[in-house]
């Protein structure tokens, strides 16, 4: 069963950047796409983007294209998140989730997540 | 990008009550509906894929139904653990969309 351990809650300024780590244990990590997801207080789930590691391929949500890169490291196994530009509405907890399945299709099924990242942003 | 709509959004139940929470997209997404739960300060946790394959360790008082536009979710027996958020997301197309979520709350 994999495990999704990711870094600990960040402060960030408007306009500056946070990287967010996702580290992954016990399963395979190259052939399962990484998706991130976040939530806003008290608001619903919103899908950023995903990355299958064995080939280094992300695709992004619209909203999110041009402020967000999505990576892997396979020798780590850990995912990153990277978004830029940071507003007061990107405040919100950030998660990772891999796919149920492995390969990269068109379905997305997340059958583990991470524990979630408080990204906060305030000047 | 597909629209997900759950109702209700919110609803107070007691625990044994029987529970619908029902999910339209703005499409047809065939069966590719997952439902998850969240509970407070916890990530979402998988309960049903392909709008009704029950995820193992999931309780069989936990159902799913439902093609092309409409699903639903059903508890058959709330218990205590069952209050919670639950979203529905489609797995048609990317991106992926979720619902906006049920709140199931104790009466």
């Amino acid at each position: 069963q994999v495990q999704l351990v990711q870094s600990g809650a960040e402060v960030k300024k408007p306009g500056s950047s946070v990287k967010v780590s996702c580290k992954a244990s016990g399963g395979t990590f190259s052939s399962y796409t990484i998706s991130w997801v976040r939530q806003a207080p008290g608001q619903g789930l919103e899908w950023m983007g995903r990355i299958i590691p064995i080939f280094g391929t992300a695709d992004y949500a619209q909203q999110f294209q041009g402020r967000v890169t999505i990576t892997a490291d396979e020798s780590t196994s850990t995912a990153y998140m990277e978004l830029s530009n940071l507003g007061s509405e990107d405040t919100a907890v950030y998660y990772c989730a891999r796919d149920l399945v492995s390969g990269m299709t068109t379905v997305v099924t997340l059958g583990s997540w991470g524990q979630g990242t408080l990204v906060s942003v305030s000047s | 990008d597909i629209q997900m709509t759950q109702s209700p959004s919110s609803l107070s139940a007691s625990v044994g009550d029987r529970l619908t929470i029902t999910c339209r997209a703005s499409q047809s997404i065939r069966s590719n509906l997952n439902w998850y739960q969240q509970k407070p300060g916890k990530a979402p946790n998988l309960l049903i894929s392909v709008a009704s394959s029950l995820q193992s360790g999931v309780p069989s008082r936990f159902s799913g139904s439902g093609s092309g536009t409409d699903f639903t979710l059903t508890i058959s027996s709330l218990q205590p653990e069952d209050f919670a958020t639950y979203y529905c997301q489609q797995s048609y197309t990317i991106p992926p969309t979720f619902g906006g979520g049920t709140k199931v709350e104790i009466k």
